[in-house]
């Protein structure tokens, strides 16, 4: 069974591009979830989709966005990159009905603002 | 609201010895999960293992087992037999099972550092 895949591994972009970043989840997975990891840092809480609707989305401004798409992957946009959006963004997913499942994570798109 | 808090940024190790890495939770939610999470420095994050809040005994899997002291709203992670490839962050983590919210919420992290 594939894992949950993220692409591109790493990503370098200028301050005030866009960064789009995509997100394949397990098979029979529908929610897909967003994670910010900067650099030392925890992991912050971006966005939640379940069956192409945004569910959730974190303290994060609205440059942030993304969506679901009817086969269940999900990319993340970022507008007007800002240096501190440098980061490890993890995506993962997971099953809705059975809340005691926990994620499977990606390996993350390592993006790098210049 | 639901919170993690990990008190420990970094803990040293020997090799073959046992460590504890402290989580201590909050949560209005009678019915919730506890995860524990590895990330090696390569980012990706692996799942360890899970205890429910109406489990009644402490969840075990392979060297690692969480140490569920309900009352004390604490979740500790103990690794038995530490190895060199147990160097790694560590993240305790939290879901609640009913409400609408269903995302995970991490703590910051604890650094584990295995030493010969």
């Amino acid at each position: 069974e594939a894992g949950v895949t993220q692409s591109p591994t790493h990503l370098i972009k200028t301050r005030g591009q866009q960064a789009t970043l995509r997100c394949s989840p397990i098979s029979g997975h529908t929610s897909v979830y967003w994670y910010q990891q900067a650099l030392g840092l925890g992991l912050q809480f971006l966005l939640w989709y379940d069956e192409g609707e945004e569910r959730n989305r974190g303290n994060f401004p609205p440059r942030f966005s993304g969506r679901q798409f009817p086969n269940y992957s999900s990319e993340l946009n970022v507008n007007a990159l800002e240096l501190e959006d440098s980061a490890l963004y993890l995506c993962a997913s997971s099953v809705t009905w059975d809340r005691s499942y926990g994620y499977t994570f990606g390996s993350g798109t390592r993006l790098t603002v210049v | 609201a639901q919170k993690i808090t990990q008190t420990q940024p970094g803990m040293f190790v020997q090799e073959k010895e046992a460590v504890t890495l402290d989580c201590t939770y909050d949560t209005s939610d009678p019915s919730y999960g506890l995860f524990w999470y590895k990330q090696p420095s390569s980012g990706e994050m692996i799942f360890l293992i899970y205890q429910g809040s109406y489990d009644q005994q402490n969840a075990t899997e392979g060297r690692y087992s969480l140490n569920f002291q309900k009352a004390r709203k604490s979740a500790n992670l103990v690794i038995s037999a530490s190895q060199l490839g147990d160097s790694a962050m560590y993240f305790c983590a939290m879901r609640e099972l009913t409400g609408t919210a269903s995302k995970l919420t991490f703590g910051t992290g604890t650094r584990l550092q295995v030493t010969l």
